[in-house]
């Protein structure tokens, strides 16, 4: 059964980057059949989609966030990771890594089980 | 980048069926048959319960179906459980820029 964990801090000071790891476990991120993504939830708000990447490393981004992202891959270990810049108290959410299948179709079968992230100083 | 447009709120009663629309345009919901729909408790992660705008995963049970009609999808619940008591979340392909875009969410009272 696959699973996915994030991990990292639960707090950020504004203007830092936020920094979080989803590690991929009962499958490899390697498959060629799926991509792997962000989604962020604000507390008591909506779902965002981030962005996406492939084992090769090829990534997609919301336009609305693309200055400020960089999400990574490390097959090595089976992870992928967010990177987050100049964060403000706006970016305070409950962050989820997910498998999605490759585009167009965006179906995001499995979730970790999400990890709060507060900004705050 | 515009969130798709869910109503807030809608409810039933057990053993009623309900449904959830969701509105785009025709650059996401309209332009592609790449909708899906995601059931979440509080506290929870999102479940995936429709795909490709009608399809369902393994285990998800037939009472929840999944359609489109231009640029709005629809999300079905039929006999109404109290389990079904959840928020839902619809999501669509955008295009090779954008990729993808959510709704706002819609919570469901079970009366």
């Amino acid at each position: 059964q696959l699973q996915l964990q994030e991990s990292g801090p639960g707090l950020v000071k504004p203007s830092e980057t936020l920094s979080l790891t989803c590690t991929v476990s009962g499958g490899s991120i390697s498959s060629s059949s799926y991509y792997w993504g962000w989604i962020r939830q604000p507390p008591g708000k909506g779902l965002e989609w981030i962005g996406s990447i492939y084992y090769s490393g090829s990534t997609y981004y919301n336009p609305s966030l693309k200055s400020r992202v960089t999400i990574s891959v490390d097959t090595s270990k089976n992870q992928f990771s967010l990177k987050l810049s100049s964060v403000t108290a706006a970016d305070t959410a409950v962050y989820y890594c997910a498998r999605l299948d490759p585009p167009p179709n965006l179906r995001f079968d499995y979730w970790g089980q999400g990890t709060l992230v507060t900004v705050s100083s | 980048q515009s969130a798709l447009t869910q109503p807030r709120s809608v409810s039933g009663s057990p053993g009623q069926s309900v449904t959830i629309s969701c509105t785009g345009t025709s650059s996401d919901v309209g332009g592609y048959n790449y909708v899906s729909w995601y059931q979440q408790h509080p506290g929870k992660a999102p479940k995936l319960m429709i795909y490709d705008v009608s399809k369902r995963p393994s285990g998800v049970p037939d009472r929840f179906s999944g359609s489109k009609s231009g640029n709005t999808a629809s999300l079905t619940i039929s006999g109404l459980q109290a389990e079904d008591e959840a928020d839902y979340y619809c999501c669509s392909y955008a295009g090779s820029y954008t990729l993808g875009v959510f709704g706002g969410g819609t919570k469901l009272t079970v009366l």
